[in-house]
């Protein structure tokens, strides 16, 4: 069965240029979380969906970040007017459902470099 | 964001010598979770634990979710080159939802 994808695997852009990243969660699965990885460094929360529910999007670091998911399923990242500090690995895990025992699957990852 | 203190940082050891890592909060937790993360991959989950004092085996992997309910520790036995990886620990508050707290991971390097 397929697992959670990310697109592109890697992406370099220029400072200020505006990026979007992609995430195909599990089939079925009605939540959705993106982190951000930078390197040498755990994972941070971003962002959060929920079926219909409004997003969770206490970890955005700026106004520069925002996400959408369309149809309860497919999920993009934004960001905005790219800065260097951007660069790092954004990682999109999936869950069937809410819940504390709920095991996120991660997909392997956007590597975006800011240049 | 905040972040668990987790450590070692990272290792060198032999193949064949057990491992161990460990996490420490200033907060109480309510999950402990350890995830293995490969090159260019996303973080997989080893070990799930939710009560204070829960001992659990997934293999060659050992975790514990300490008393205090603000550490945790993972043992790995009998290392073998396929182990290579960076380890994170994951906590989930009291008084949170479904936003973990990562460990900034352990770097496992096994020489053969």
């Amino acid at each position: 069965g397929a697992g959670v994808s990310q697109s592109p695997s890697n992406k370099v852009t220029e400072k200020g240029k505006d990026v979007e990243l992609r995430c195909d969660p599990i089939s079925g699965h009605t939540a959705l979380y993106w982190y951000r990885q930078s390197l040498g460094q755990g994972l941070e929360f971003l962002i959060y969906f929920q079926g219909n529910s409004a997003p969770d999007k206490s970890g955005l670091p700026s106004d520069r970040f925002s996400a959408e998911r369309t149809g309860g399923s497919v999920s993009t990242l934004t960001i905005q007017r790219t800065q260097q500090e951007d660069s790092a690995v954004y990682l999109c895990a999936s869950s069937l459902q809410t819940g504390v025992r709920e095991t996120q699957y991660f997909g392997p990852g956007t590597r975006l470099l800011v240049l | 964001g905040q972040q668990l203190n987790q450590s070692p940082q990272s290792m060198f050891i032999q193949e064949g010598e057990d491992v161990s890592m460990n996490c420490t909060s200033s907060s109480i937790f309510n999950t402990w979770l350890w995830y293995k993360q490969d090159p260019g991959e996303g973080p997989v989950l080893l070990i799930a634990l939710y009560k204070a004092g829960e001992l659990t085996s997934n293999g060659r992997l050992t975790a514990q979710f300490g008393i205090t309910r603000k550490d945790s520790f993972l043992n790995i036995s009998a290392s073998i080159p396929s182990d290579v990886g960076i380890y994170f620990c994951a906590g989930h508050r009291t008084s949170g939802t479904y936003k973990y707290i990562f460990g900034t991971g352990t770097r496992l390097k096994v020489l053969a």
